[in-house]
């Protein structure tokens, strides 16, 4: 079975605080890691797509880390604005010649309140 | 662009009803994908289409879940004779293919009662 796993669950912080999250995945047969970014009400959008170990994107304020070979991916906001009030999801894909598809696996996401 | 919509956005059923939630992927994308998500959980995969060819529908819970896309672009996923366990947000994405990104649709927030 496989798992992706987001801590922590949630995460209240204040207007210009930084602050960060995990994901962990199973790091074999790995293919690509994705972050998203889903407000409420809204569709889910898409922050960074990873697929190199040591991968390191930013977007903004925002940035993300990879490691594949540990298989965790770190999520990073420098002074967190209340816009950034949202849950946080990541998702990988498999090999497909491992039994994968193009199929996303994802965690459960972190959901993020910036208070002002 | 436009980007990927479903419809309806709410819907409410009674438990036994059938219900067919609709998505329009963005123009040209050849790969589309249904998750479900439910309440305190990530999205789950549902099935996906290489155009109209429903490659994987591993995802699918039961044998009253279907989803079609007949002319490889508008899909539906239809749920018979709905339970209370089926009351989820069910996501649509679009995709030029893998590690690209999914694009995703609003969802359509299906309530079962």
């Amino acid at each position: 079975i496989l798992n992706v796993e987001q801590s922590p669950q949630s995460l209240h912080v204040q207007e210009g605080d930084s602050t960060n999250f995990t994901c962990s995945f199973p790091s074999s047969n790995f293919y690509a890691l994705h972050w998203y970014r889903w407000e409420t009400a809204k569709s889910p959008e898409a922050l960074f797509v990873m697929t190199l170990n040591g991968d390191e994107k930013k977007k903004g304020r925002i940035s993300a880390t990879l490691n594949t070979k540990e298989g965790y991916s770190y999520l990073y906001i420098k002074g967190s604005q209340p816009e950034d009030s949202a849950t946080y999801l990541c998702a990988f894909n498999l090999l497909k010649t491992q039994g994968g598809s193009e199929k996303l696996v994802f965690g459960k996401g972190t959901k993020l309140t910036v208070n002002p | 662009g436009a980007g990927v919509s479903q419809s309806p956005r709410y819907k409410v059923a009674k438990r036994g009803q059938d219900v067919a939630l609709r998505c329009d992927p963005i123009s040209g994308h050849v790969s589309l994908f249904w998750y479900q998500q439910a309440l305190g959980q990530g999205p789950e995969f549902l099935t996906y289409f290489q155009n109209e060819a429903q490659l994987d529908k591993s995802g699918l819970p039961s044998d009253r879940f279907f989803a079609e896309r007949p002319e490889g672009s508008v899909s539906t996923l239809k749920i018979q004779r709905t339970q209370q366990e089926d009351s989820a947000v069910y996501l649509c994405a679009s995709t030029e293919g893998t590690p690209h990104e999914q694009f995703f649709g609003p969802g359509t927030r299906l309530t079962v009662l």
